[in-house]
């Protein structure tokens, strides 16, 4: 069966630290990534999106990076926290049009 | 920019209660999808639909897809507390999946 990890679940970060999350899935191969943050209550804003190994598409500009090094592995990086960074970020997998999710990452920079 | 636009954004009703959201759009989708989130968790899908003008049924929840494959519904009958919580709609332009902006909805019992 096809299955996500996303780790880890909360951090707490100081401003100007760097950032690692990282997202692997399982059970499939070559699917479409996808790194989204949200804001409490609200929509997914999309950040990165990959359809494979090295291939990144970012939406927004921002303090934040994203890499392919696997086919089923995808991490979101930063060399410098904001405070603004805070919130609440999801990896998806898309095996064809439908997103299926890690359980997130509560980011809070202090 | 948002492309994917839900109303209301958030909604409280008494149990036993219908309700409907909305998903517009200005854009064009092969498909849509419905997902439910719970604090904390990643959206869970619920629904896609493909065809214009496709309805879908899951127990108390209907969803409608638009004529032209633009906008989309979702019909809750009889709502329960458990039916608590963050409704998105989604869908595909290329290999971007866009989320609309969200429905909060709390059932009290």
């Amino acid at each position: 069966s096809q299955t996500i990890h996303q780790w880890p679940a909360t951090l707490v970060q100081p401003v100007g630290s760097p950032l690692s999350l990282e997202c692997t899935v399982e059970g499939t191969s070559n699917p479409n990534l996808y790194w989204y943050r949200q804001a409490a209550g609200r929509g997914l804003q999309l950040l990165f999106y990959s359809v494979g190994i090295g291939q990144i598409s970012s939406e927004v500009p921002q303090n934040l990076s994203a890499s392919r090094p696997q086919d089923r592995q995808f991490i979101l990086s930063s060399k410098k926290l904001l405070l603004s960074d805070s919130g609440f970020y999801l990896c998806a997998f898309s095996p064809n049009t439908e997103a299926f999710f890690g359980q997130g990452t509560r980011l809070t920079v202090v | 920019t948002q492309l994917l636009e839900q109303s209301p954004q958030f909604l409280s009703i008494q149990e036993g209660e219908n309700l409907t959201v909305y998903c517009n759009s200005s854009s064009v989708f092969s498909s849509l999808q419905w997902y439910r989130q719970e604090p904390g968790e990643g959206p869970v899908l619920l629904v896609t639909v493909v065809t214009g003008g496709e309805v879908k049924k899951l127990k108390r929840l209907t969803f409608q897809f638009g004529d032209a494959r633009k906008d989309s519904s979702l019909h809750i009958t009889a709502a329960q507390p458990g039916d608590t919580g963050l409704y998105l709609c989604a869908g595909a332009l290329g290999n971007k999946l866009i989320f609309g902006t969200g429905t909060l909805l709390a059932v009290q019992p």
